[in-house]
């Protein structure tokens, strides 16, 4: 079994579109992120979420909303989406200071 | 100032070859980990090593926290080695927030 999945992996989709990005963990760690890694390969942080609650909101727009049900499932949908929005997106989890990272969902915004 | 800085930005080498990649890391960051980011985009963890030594197969990695630099050994290097080789540290605040470099891009030729 994947340790953190992600789906879709891939997304193409229009401009203005609203889209869901879905991960889901087994691991049973407290702690699940968002990463967003652009077309330079450079990875940033977007949210962090402990036991279902908001730690982390890094100034990402308010077009990004991060939901979490339960303690293994951190989706994120993005309403009106830009061609600046392309990327790829990633989930992760840690136990303690240790991060695993999904297999990234790569969207293309045309 | 640039919190987590990597050398060099890239690499080739032929099969079989060692090599070293640095990092470099703020006095704001701790708990260092590396990755690798293979051809087809996955994070994958090598290792999560705050200070001292690891090895794992032909891979090792060593940090000086006390120094603030973090070195990743590869050494026999073969094809699959290629990808992006990131390291990331926790930023100050104990959020968990990953703080990554920009990556060593290693390219393995046969």
């Amino acid at each position: 079994d994947t340790a953190v999945s992600q789906t879709p992996k891939y997304l193409v989709t229009q401009m203005g579109n609203d889209k869901s990005i879905k991960c889901e963990q087994n691991l049973g760690h407290d702690t699940m992120y968002w990463y967003k890694q652009d077309s330079k390969k450079f990875l940033k942080i977007m949210f962090s979420y402990n036991n279902k609650e908001l730690i982390i909101n890094e100034t990402v727009p308010n077009r990004f909303s991060p939901k979490s049900p339960d303690k293994a499932h951190l989706n994120l949908h993005i309403n009106s989406l830009e061609l600046g929005d392309s990327a790829v997106y990633f989930c992760a989890t840690a136990r303690g200071a240790e991060a695993f990272f999904g297999q990234g969902t790569r969207l293309t915004v045309v | 100032g640039i919190q987590v800085e990597q050398s060099p930005p890239d690499l080739i080498l032929q099969e079989g070859a060692n090599s070293t990649l640095r990092c470099n890391f703020s006095d704001s960051v701790n708990n260092l980990q590396w990755f690798h980011q293979n051809p087809w985009g996955q994070l994958i963890n090598l290792f999560y090593i705050p200070s001292g030594t690891k090895q794992n197969g032909r891979l090792s990695a060593t940090t000086v926290a006390t120094e603030r630099y973090s070195l990743l050994y590869i050494s026999s290097s073969q094809t699959t080695d290629s990808g992006v080789y990131f390291c990331a540290g926790h930023g100050s605040g104990n959020t968990g927030k990953l703080i990554f470099g920009q990556g060593t891009t290693l390219q393995v030729k046969p």
